[in-house]
């Protein structure tokens, strides 16, 4: 069965500086992909960034950026320059690739993040 | 946004009622997935469906079903309803089942069960 950590349950950060989310995950799979969601209060989910287990490049996307490690079964969360509007609840997700195993994700308990001004 | 609508935002029952939340998908997205979120944790994978049929389902009873129509929107039904249903049900679609794809999440629907 598959299962994800996130250790911190909340997080603050100055805004304009970095900030990493911990993730840790466990799976038996070898084909996995594993995904950060940002989650504000209204609710909605938002996709960040998405790595696979085969990616030899770290995932960016803008200020988004994740740390792989797989021998350490880790895939940390990097926001840089952290602005407002970046306080939310954040989510780290994973994902069996093999088709039989449909789209489903398996959630960590989440990490708030605030930014102060 | 995402292009994704779930119906009503919000909901009020008692306990041993009967819900039904809706999802509209994505154009062109022919696979819906359901999630329950308890207050303070991350969603819970309750069922999948694909091309109408269900194609995989979380640990959560019989009473929890779904159907799929033909323009790939969706309801979930809760029969029975217990306190502990009370939560933020969050639809997703995505092209396809499988492989990697983006799921595209609804705002979703928030359940009290009095």
């Amino acid at each position: 069965a598959q299962k994800i950590t996130q250790t911190q349950p909340g997080m603050f950060v100055q805004e304009k500086e970095a900030v990493t989310l911990d993730c840790t995950y466990d799976t038996s799979d070898q084909s996995y992909g594993l995904f950060w969601y940002k989650q504000p209060s209204s609710g909605e989910m938002i996709f960040l960034i998405y790595q696979g287990s085969y990616d030899e490049q770290n995932a960016t996307e803008g200020r988004y950026s994740l740390n792989f490690q797989k021998a350490r079964k880790s895939a940390n969360l990097v926001i840089s320059a952290s602005q407002l509007g970046d306080s939310a609840m954040y989510f780290c997700a994973m994902r069996e690739l093999r088709r039989a195993a449909g789209n489903k994700l398996t959630f960590g308990g989440g990490t708030r993040v605030l930014v102060k001004p | 946004e995402t292009g994704v609508t779930q119906s009503p935002t919000h909901l009020i029952k008692t306990r041993g009622q009967q819900v039904t939340l809706r999802c509209s998908s994505q154009s062109g997205h022919n696979t819906v997935s359901w999630y329950q979120q308890a207050l303070g944790q991350g969603p819970q994978f309750i069922f999948q469906y694909y091309r109408e049929e269900e194609n995989g389902r979380g640990n959560f009873p019989p009473r929890f079903s779904g159907l799929q129509f033909p323009n790939y929107s969706s309801e979930l039904n809760v029969n029975a309803l217990e306190l502990d249903d009370s939560a933020l049900y969050l639809c997703a679609s995505s092209r396809d089942r499988g492989n990697y794809n983006e799921q595209f999440f609804g705002p979703g629907t928030r359940l009290t069960v009095l």
